[in-house]
């Protein structure tokens, strides 16, 4: 099936530091989802992306649409401890509105 | 409720047993899906329903895996004979429009 490469697969940081993390597709996405996961809880939506190139903020968080649509960052910035768990990248390929994939996951560690 | 709502939240059955998971959908979200997610993975799609119909089943793992959704709203995931491989945090999600809202989650644990 349908693969997003999710990379790093783990993060060990500072407090304080900026965070990058990216997916990769080999086809053509129409929307790219970022989640974060709790231990013990169900992913929470961060970001949605819903257009080429589209840039998108949330609190220290941002996140872009590829302009070649088959990838997305997240980016971080004064990671504090609170931002540990694990960050989902998902998206829905072009024409195909009803079925979602999934990286495999970033899982991220903050050092206070 | 404001979001999707799983119950239980936790399970503990015996290898053998059947299980029910339950999940409540955000109101008006007529897509459901149902995703497995084992200690430390990521996110596997087992059945997606559109209203009360599932077009894409292709995800549930055996026939002992079951789910139906009645009244466009509540959705039942059932595994029949449990084995321990089955044990997994179960994830319910609901879609509006492009985006998707999970619920908490069941953690179900198979003896």
């Amino acid at each position: 099936g349908q693969q997003l490469n999710q990379s790093p697969q783990s993060m060990f940081i500072q407090e304080g530091e900026d965070v990058s993390m990216n997916c990769t597709s080999s086809s053509i996405f129409n929307t790219w989802l970022w989640y974060k996961q709790d231990p013990g809880e169900g992913p929470v939506l961060l970001i949605a992306l819903y257009k080429a190139g589209e840039l998108t903020s949330n609190g220290r968080l941002t996140a872009q649409f590829g302009i070649t649509r088959k990838d997305s960052f997240l980016n971080i910035s004064a990671s504090i401890p609170s931002d540990v768990g694990i960050y989902f990248c998902a998206g829905q390929l072009l024409g195909n509105f009803n079925k979602f994939y999934f990286g495999s996951g970033t899982k991220l560690n903050v050092k206070p | 409720g404001a979001g999707v709502s799983q119950s239980p939240s936790n399970k503990v059955t015996e290898k053998g047993k059947d299980v029910e998971l339950r999940c409540d959908p955000i109101s008006g979200h007529t897509a459901l899906y149902w995703y497995r997610q084992s200690l430390g993975q990521g996110l596997e799609f087992l059945i997606y329903f559109q209203g009360n119909s599932a077009p894409d089943k292709s995800g549930l793992p055996s026939d002992r895996f079951s789910a139906e959704r009645t009244g466009g709203s509540v959705s039942t995931l059932t595994i029949q004979r449990t084995q321990q491989e089955d044990s997994a945090v179960y994830l319910c999600a609901t879609r509006r429009a492009e985006t998707q809202y999970f619920g908490p989650g069941t953690r179900l644990l198979v003896l």
